[in-house]
């Protein structure tokens, strides 16, 4: 099942906040969060694992909310660099090993 | 530069055909994954090896295969190709068992006349 991200698309000026969003019908064991800008690989950004942990990196954040299957992505402050399609990719628990992306969020911050 | 190599860059054939998409992983990396990524699917996980064993399969047709050698890199092969398989391949490595975090490669894409 595949997760369901939100927004699709956003667009900031530099500096501004933005938070993505990453649900699942599924309980969860792992999320994953991967940022990839246009005609290049995905990135790394962080993994979840099921506890509600919050991590970082930069000033990108996430959180795992376990009882909603949901996990947050949160950008501060945000710069242009920051500019590209955030994808979410789920484990499920029980097993299931596969990683299933989002669509993903594409995030265009300005000037 | 993740470290992981793909080849080739770019793949131009006709539908029926057969072809090998080639990934060595980073240096110390024992996991291998292919996705899938086209504008309609998006990201696809295809299939995961460790240490030339497969782990887990993902939504990867029984036209594709894949195997991982015991020099730890990985070949994908696509056979009776159709119009649709036409998209951007990625290989990944990790040195994670499982689900770890991912170094992706720059991709290989495949265009299906």
């Amino acid at each position: 099942q595949q997760p369901v991200q939100s927004p699709q698309a956003v667009i900031l000026r530099e500096g501004e906040d933005a938070v993505i969003n990453c649900s699942s019908s599924k309980a969860l064991y792992s999320v994953h969060w991967y940022r990839q800008k246009h005609g290049e690989a995905p990135v790394f950004l962080m993994i979840l694992l099921k506890g509600g942990e919050q991590k970082g990196h930069e000033k990108i954040s996430a959180s795992f909310n376990e009882k909603k299957q949901q996990s947050s992505l949160y950008l501060t402050a945000s710069q242009l660099s920051y500019s590209g399609t955030y994808f979410c990719g789920t484990e499920s628990q029980g097993g299931s090993e596969k990683l299933v992306f989002g669509k993903g969020t594409k995030l265009t911050v300005n000037p | 530069d993740s470290g992981v190599t793909q080849t080739p860059k770019h793949l131009i054939t006709a539908t029926g055909q057969r072809v090998t998409l080639r990934c060595s992983p980073r240096s110390g990396d024992l996991s291998v994954y292919w996705y899938q990524q086209s504008l309609d699917q998006g990201l696809q996980f295809l299939i995961h090896y460790y240490n030339g064993e497969e782990r887990a399969k993902g939504n990867i047709l029984e036209r594709f295969s894949a195997q991982q050698f015991p020099d730890l890199h990985s070949e994908l092969n696509l056979s009776s190709l159709e119009l649709g398989d036409s998209a951007l391949y990625f290989c990944a490595s990790s040195v994670a068992q499982g689900f770890g975090p991912q170094h992706f490669g720059d991709g290989t894409r495949l265009s299906i006349l």
